[in-house]
């Protein structure tokens, strides 16, 4: 059982460019999430995906930011337009079904740093 | 408006005591909370959860407890080790599709 995986571990850049993450889910977790940590903070809820369905959005999650996750499997998300603010710990958890019986499972994470 | 605050940014105990980590909640909606603990540059590591119709869960060293009335739960983890020095994050299910709330993290350190 091979837990969530993503991709890159780190990702600098500067302001302006565009950046996407990859997550890939516990094999048959139907449920995919990706959170916002920053220096400080706990994890911040940016999306929700009940297989390759969208299904909530934060409203963190500005126009620049874009999450998909085709034919159900990995996820992607994208930031356009970086900007200072969004350096942060970018971190996706996968379940099998929600609820606190069946908790979410983190990756490690990826870390974007803007220039 | 933080739903869920860890008022304690950091704890230090000897090893071997009791470690009592404290989370407050605001919504008395939630029904499930759930414990996480996260090394450096690790992703959070589930712990424990518990059910708002129980007032304790227990799984080995560690133990949840929940007063609904004060909106007020508990870790305890005893005895304490020098491993499980960690950031821990207290979590409620806040939302219908699953998503976790975070309090801001309490930071332990267990002493030799």
């Amino acid at each position: 059982d091979t837990g969530v995986s993503q991709n890159p571990r780190h990702k600098i850049t500067k302001r302006g460019q565009n950046v996407t993450f990859r997550c890939d889910p516990i094999s048959e977790h139907n449920r995919l999430y990706w959170y916002r940590q920053t220096l400080g903070q706990g994890p911040e809820f940016l999306t929700y995906f009940q297989n390759e369905a969208q299904l909530e959005k934060s409203r963190l999650l500005s126009d620049r930011f874009s999450a998909e996750r085709p034919k159900g499997s990995f996820s992607t998300l994208e930031i356009q337009r970086t900007e200072q603010g969004d350096s942060a710990m970018y971190l996706c958890a996968s379940s099998p079904r929600g609820g606190g019986s069946q908790p979410q499972h983190f990756g490690d994470g990826t870390r974007l740093s803007i220039l | 408006d933080q739903q869920v605050k860890q008022n304690s940014p950091s704890l230090s105990v000897q090893e071997g005591r009791i470690s009592i980590l404290n989370c407050d909640y605001t919504n008395s909606m939630f029904d499930y909370f759930l414990w996480y603990k996260k090394y450096p540059a690790e992703g959070p590591t589930f712990l424990i959860s518990i059910s708002s119709i129980k007032d304790k869960n227990e799984d080995g060293r560690f133990t949840v407890f929940l007063n609904k009335s004060a909106k007020h739960l508990s870790l305890h983890i005893v005895p304490s080790q020098p491993g499980d020095s960690a950031v821990y994050f207290c979590a409620a299910i806040g939302g219908s599709q699953g998503n976790l709330i975070f309090g801001k993290g309490t930071k332990l350190s267990v002493k030799p």
